[in-house]
């Protein structure tokens, strides 16, 4: 079975600063996909953040990075240069090439502060 | 991107009524849609799974008959609540993927919908 463990209900980090949320995971499947996922307040779901399982490059977007250690089954994302807003609460999720489900992990409720 | 829009964004109900959320694909056909249901607070959890003219798949423990679910067309799926009483009151959100779900396909999140049963 998939699993997603975000261990960290919430943090906090003040502007400018780095952050850096954990995520573990697990699966049996060697095709999946990781991601992060902001929802703000607005509760509209974007995506941050994708990471292919066979790519062994940590994905950046911008501010957003991540560390993807496969075998540790580890899929942290590293927010750098905080901005007022990113806050908001960040969900990682894994999906497998076959099945389509997203899984989610607890969410981690960032906020950022000035 | 692609935008998926949900109708309508807020609701209030009596207890008892049946109330109609929509999900729509604006600029995309989807084949699969995806809807879940959130408390405040707490992650997104699965409810089903609905493939356009076929029946959906419901995950285990969401009730069938309550949560009646219709994917007539390729940029349409409904989600009904049928008799809704005060616990069914919460945040449900749709997401849509072109293709099939044999491969990975970026989902697409609606803007969600909010539900209050009185």
């Amino acid at each position: 079975a998939q699993t997603v463990t975000q261990s960290q209900p919430e943090m906090s980090v003040q502007e400018a600063e780095t952050v850096t949320l954990s995520c573990t995971y697990d699966t049996s499947e060697n095709n999946y996909y990781l991601f992060w996922y902001k929802q703000p307040p607005s509760r509209q779901m974007i995506l941050v953040i994708r990471q292919e399982a066979y790519k062994q490059q940590n994905a950046t977007e911008n501010r957003f990075s991540v560390n993807f250690q496969k075998a540790a089954k580890s899929f942290s994302l590293k927010i750098s240069d905080s901005q007022l807003g990113d806050t908001a609460m960040y969900f990682c999720a894994s999906i497998v090439r076959k099945g389509g489900k997203l899984i989610f992990g607890q969410g981690t409720e960032l906020s950022v502060k000035p | 991107g692609a935008v998926v829009s949900q109708h309508p964004s807020r609701v209030i109900c009596k207890s008892g009524t049946s109330v109609k959320i929509e999900c729509r694909s604006l600029d995309f056909q989807a084949t699969t849609m995806f809807w879940y249901r959130q408390f405040p607070k707490q992650s997104l959890m699965l409810m089903a799974t609905s493939n356009e003219g076929s029946k959906a798949t419901y995950e285990q423990g969401v009730e069938k008959d309550k949560f009646l679910i219709n994917h007539a067309s390729l940029t349409l799926s409904t989600l009904t609540v049928t008799s809704a009483h005060p616990e069914d009151s919460s945040f449900y959100i749709c997401s849509a993927i072109s293709g099939g779900v044999r491969s990975y396909n970026e989902q697409f999140f609606g803007p969600g919908t909010r539900l209050t049963v009185l």
